[in-house]
């Protein structure tokens, strides 16, 4: 069964400061990784997908790795702006769309 | 281009009622997913459907059920409603590479 875990739970930060979000998942067979942003209230947006092939992707700000082999993918933001400021969620998937969720880190960033 | 379409938005129930949410996925997406989000449990995974047919489920009791139409729209049904099912229920369609886009979500309230 898929263990997906976040740290830190939750991080504030000051404007401008570079970050790295951890997520840890238990089985190493996954398909996909995906990351995604939640606003209080809203649904998830989706903010990059590593399928198992890859290592990274990009977008912007934002960089997303993969190591399967230690269960292990990162999400790197860069320069924050207060606009990140977000819970941040990843999810794995063994197949199909059965995604199993961490739960979350929630990221202040401050002026 | 439209994105994953949920209603209704809010909605409160009462113990033993039973409730049906829509989804209408993304224009060309074959595949939608429901998922349950709760303070407590986080994320949890409900069900996929495909092409009509149920294709994953997750561990929730048999009042949980879903449907897919043939224009790919989906429903969910619960049914005996339980104070615990008070969640935001949240729909994500996706195409043949996995990558999940998230509705905004139906937020049941049961009293």
């Amino acid at each position: 069964k898929q263990e997906v875990t976040q740290i830190p739970a939750a991080l504030s930060v000051p404007e401008g400061e570079n970050l790295v979000l951890n997520c840890s998942f238990t089985d190493s067979a996954i398909y996909n990784l995906q990351w995604f942003r939640q606003d209080p209230g809203k649904g998830l947006t989706s903010l990059l997908l590593i399928q198992s092939s890859q290592r990274e992707q990009t977008s912007g700000r934002l960089n997303a790795s993969l190591d399967k082999s230690s269960g292990r993918s990162t999400l790197y933001i860069a320069a924050s702006q207060p606009g990140d400021s977000a819970t941040y969620l990843c999810g794995a998937t063994g197949g199909g769309n059965k995604l199993t969720f961490g739960t979350g880190t929630q990221l202040k960033v401050e002026l | 281009k439209a994105g994953v379409t949920q209603t209704p938005r809010y909605l409160i129930k009462t113990r033993g009622q039973q409730v049906t949410l829509s989804c209408s996925p993304i224009s060309g997406h074959r595949s939608v997913s429901w998922y349950q989000q709760t303070p407590g449990q986080g994320l949890q995974f409900l069900f996929e459907y495909f092409s009509e047919t149920q294709r994953n489920k997750g561990n929730f009791p048999g009042r949980f059920s879903g449907r897919q139409f043939s224009n790919s729209r989906s429903e969910m049904n619960v049914s005996t409603l339980e104070l615990g099912d008070s969640a935001l229920y949240l729909c994500a369609s996706s195409l043949s590479n996995g990558e999940l886009f998230f509705g905004e979500g139906s937020r049941l309230t049961v009293l």
